[in-house]
């Protein structure tokens, strides 16, 4: 799988909009953005995925540049709750039609402030 | 639809012990991925099961750890003899196994394993 790379923390307001970005230069033409969350002592948690276009979802939105070598995840109003490592991942399911499994990176702390 | 589950959610094991961790895929889930985190490091992938068969264990260290996902019943992560080291979280995640599948998969809440 080709390389992401994101800043190792950010810091945000509650209620304000979070950018969390990803850098994927060596992205493939069929490798899939995805993004994870870990909020402290649980699992992974999946937030949202895309290929191409802008995808919004009920808990953020991707935005995906034109020439897909990164991509931002968009938290419209922040929360306590959304204090968590956030994780960018690219995968290819024409590897393996049934599914390959994720490699996780190191991905952002997002500390949120009250 | 109930989750991923895992269990037990805390295991303590003196060295030399075996410990072994289930997971039970969501319904209709045929593919199982377990993950180790160590404290304070990210996650690292260990092994991909589908029932039956180990698709890709390239993860798992080479003596002491295996997995298998039987036909009827969950999946098991066994370690034998743990030692120190082996305290982690441990977290196991399923798939179904639709063709064009983007990948998106389902973790359960972990095992925390620590070796006294």
């Amino acid at each position: 799988d080709a390389k992401t790379t994101q800043p190792n923390s950010m810091e945000s307001n509650e209620e304000e909009p979070v950018h969390l970005p990803c850098n994927h230069s060596t992205i493939s033409g069929t490798d899939y953005i995805h993004w994870y969350r870990q909020l402290p002592s649980q699992g992974p948690e999946y937030v949202i995925h895309g290929l191409t276009s802008n995808v919004n979802n009920r808990m953020a939105s991707l935005a995906i540049a034109e020439d897909r070598k990164s991509s931002t995840l968009i938290l419209h109003r922040a929360t306590l709750r959304d204090a968590a490592v956030y994780y960018c991942i690219l995968r290819d399911p024409s590897t393996n039609q049934a599914g390959t499994a994720l490699i996780f990176g190191k991905g952002t702390t997002l500390s949120v402030s009250s | 639809n109930a989750g991923v589950m895992q269990n037990p959610r805390h295991l303590v094991r003196r060295r030399g012990q075996e410990a072994r961790l289930r997971c039970s895929p969501m319904k209709g889930h045929s593919h199982v991925y377990w993950y180790r985190q160590l404290p304070e490091e990210g996650l690292k992938f260990m092994v991909y099961l589908q029932k039956e068969n180990i698709i890709d264990e390239s993860g798992m260290p080479k003596e002491r750890f295996s997995a298998e996902f039987p036909k009827e019943g969950p999946s098991i992560l066994r370690i034998q003899q743990v030692v120190r080291g082996d305290s982690a979280a441990y977290f196991c995640a399923s798939s179904p196994a639709r063709r064009g599948n983007t990948g998106e998969l389902f973790f359960g809440e972990g095992s925390r394993l620590t070796v006294l």
